[in-house]
């Protein structure tokens, strides 16, 4: 039963260029969350989605950042003209019993 | 309000116990969970404990939950190396969207010394 799979696990970008990550949930599971993470800091919400769905989008900067999570094929979050700012970790979670959640491995971004 | 707070860096000696303190401010928690993450590496769950309960063992793991001062702590018992990481809790609560919102403090860095 594979977990939480995200890639690219390190993805590097130029300033101006776009960054897609990808999410695939656990099986069974049809809700993600995204998180960020800059470096020696603690998890900052982004956004929650189930199929189709954006549930709370109330982390994510009104500019630049997007995220869906069609019907088939993993959730997607989609940076647009990336700044060195946004250099950090973005970690996915599937949501299982009890309200727990599941990491993924992380997608290491750095903007050059 | 939604803050859950925890100390940064925890140093113990390899085969002591290892305690991690968290507080966090919203009586209406549902679960209250503890994460592990080692360098490079995402999230993994440990343990949960429903707001219900006071106290959870699980092998060396005990977790503690003062439900009136709003206190929850991770007991870790005759600690390893292995067990150097960053560990974070985090609570569930209902928010206003009808959905369980999960969030996490601010992480401890155990350092153990062999």
């Amino acid at each position: 039963n594979a977990g939480v799979m995200q890639n690219p696990r390190h993805l590097v970008r130029r300033r101006g260029q776009e960054a897609r990550l990808r999410c695939s949930p656990m099986k069974g599971h049809s809700h993600v969350y995204w998180y960020r993470q800059l470096p020696e800091e603690g998890l900052k919400f982004m956004v929650y989605l189930q199929k189709e769905n954006i549930i709370d989008e109330s982390g994510m900067p009104k500019e630049r950042f997007s995220a869906e999570f069609p019907k088939e094929g993993p959730s997607i979050l989609r940076i647009q003209q990336v700044v060195r700012g946004d250099s950090a970790a973005y970690f996915c979670a599937s949501l299982g019993g009890s309200d727990t959640q599941y990491f993924g491995p992380g997608t290491r971004l750095t903007v050059l | 309000g939604e803050d859950v707070e925890q100390s940064l860096f925890l140093s113990v000696r390899e085969g002591d116990s290892s305690v991690i303190n968290c507080t966090y401010t919203d009586s209406s928690s549902t679960y209250l969970y503890w994460y592990k993450q080692e360098p490079g590496a995402g999230l993994q769950l440990l343990t949960y404990i429903f707001s219900n309960m006071d106290m959870k063992q699980d092998q060396r793991l005990t977790v503690l939950l003062n439900k009136k001062d709003k206190h929850l702590s991770l007991r870790i018992a005759d600690t390893q190396t292995g067990d150097s990481a960053i560990y974070f809790c985090a609570e569930s609560m209902g928010n206003s969207g009808g959905y369980q919102k999960v969030t996490f403090g601010t992480g401890t860095k155990l350092q153990v010394i062999p």
